[in-house]
């Protein structure tokens, strides 16, 4: 099976430009989240989406957007770059449920990222 | 908010000695735990978790974990490194998002492990 897949894996982009990240969770998996890694760091939450539905919102400006489309796949949304954004960006499918009682004890499933570069 | 830290920027061990990879959480309730490993330039692999029950946890490719509640520690382990092992771990905790009925893991700074001759 497939694991999470991301395109593009690298892209570099001005300052000021719009960009669109595109992630395909595990066939089967209704939950993706979106994280921020800059170099150094830990990853950072942007988002989750559950069943097309936005259910968590991390600490980023309205420059970021996302969606989830019916088959679950997802796209991050990035407006007016700036050089900060510069960063790997993660996407992770899970097979949690919402209101079941796994829901908090399962694994996140990462793609191998999309390298934005914001010159 | 839930959180980890992990004290150590990085961990050098000599291949065939044991490791050990240190992390630290703050939750309220129930600690939902997790071990990630990222090689250069590659997303985050799944290692192990910890959700209840044996406080010694085994995990993917010889990794165990010990949680202890009384030291609220989750460390990563293995009895023996080897050269492979070098990489980047984090520990994460799974974090519930009071809007909107979602969770999150939220990530410790990561640990360089460096696996030597």
């Amino acid at each position: 099976d497939a694991g999470v897949t991301q395109s593009p894996t690298h892209l570099i982009k001005t300052r000021g430009q719009h960009v669109t990240l595109r992630c395909s969770p595990i066939s089967g998996h209704k939950s993706v989240s979106w994280y921020q890694q800059v170099l150094g760091q830990g990853p950072q939450f942007i988002f989750q989406y559950y069943e097309k539905e936005e259910r968590g919102r991390g600490n980023f400006p309205d420059r970021f957007s996302a969606r989830q489309f019916p088959n679950y796949s997802s796209e991050l949304n990035v407006n007016a770059l700036l050089l900060g954004d510069s960063a790997l960006y993660l996407c992770a499918s899970s097979p949690q449920a919402v209101g079941r009682p796994d829901f908090m004890n399962t694994e996140a499933f990462f793609g191998q990222g999309t390298r934005l570069t914001v010159v | 908010a839930q959180s980890v830290a992990q004290p150590e920027d990085q961990v050098n061990v000599a291949e065939g000695n044991p490791l050990t990879v240190k992390c630290t959480y703050s939750v309220s309730g129930n600690p939902y735990l997790f071990w990630y490993v990222q090689y250069p330039n590659r997303g985050l692999q799944f290692l192990l978790k910890y959700i209840t029950g044996d406080n010694l946890v085994k995990g993917s490719y010889g990794f165990e974990a010990e949680f202890n509640k009384s030291q609220t520690s989750f460390h990563l382990k293995k009895p023996s490194a080897l050269v492979s092992d070098s990489a980047l771990y984090f520990c994460a905790v799974r974090d519930p998002i009071l809007t909107g009925g979602g969770n999150k893991l939220t990530f410790g700074t990561g640990t360089q492990l460096k696996v030597e001759l």
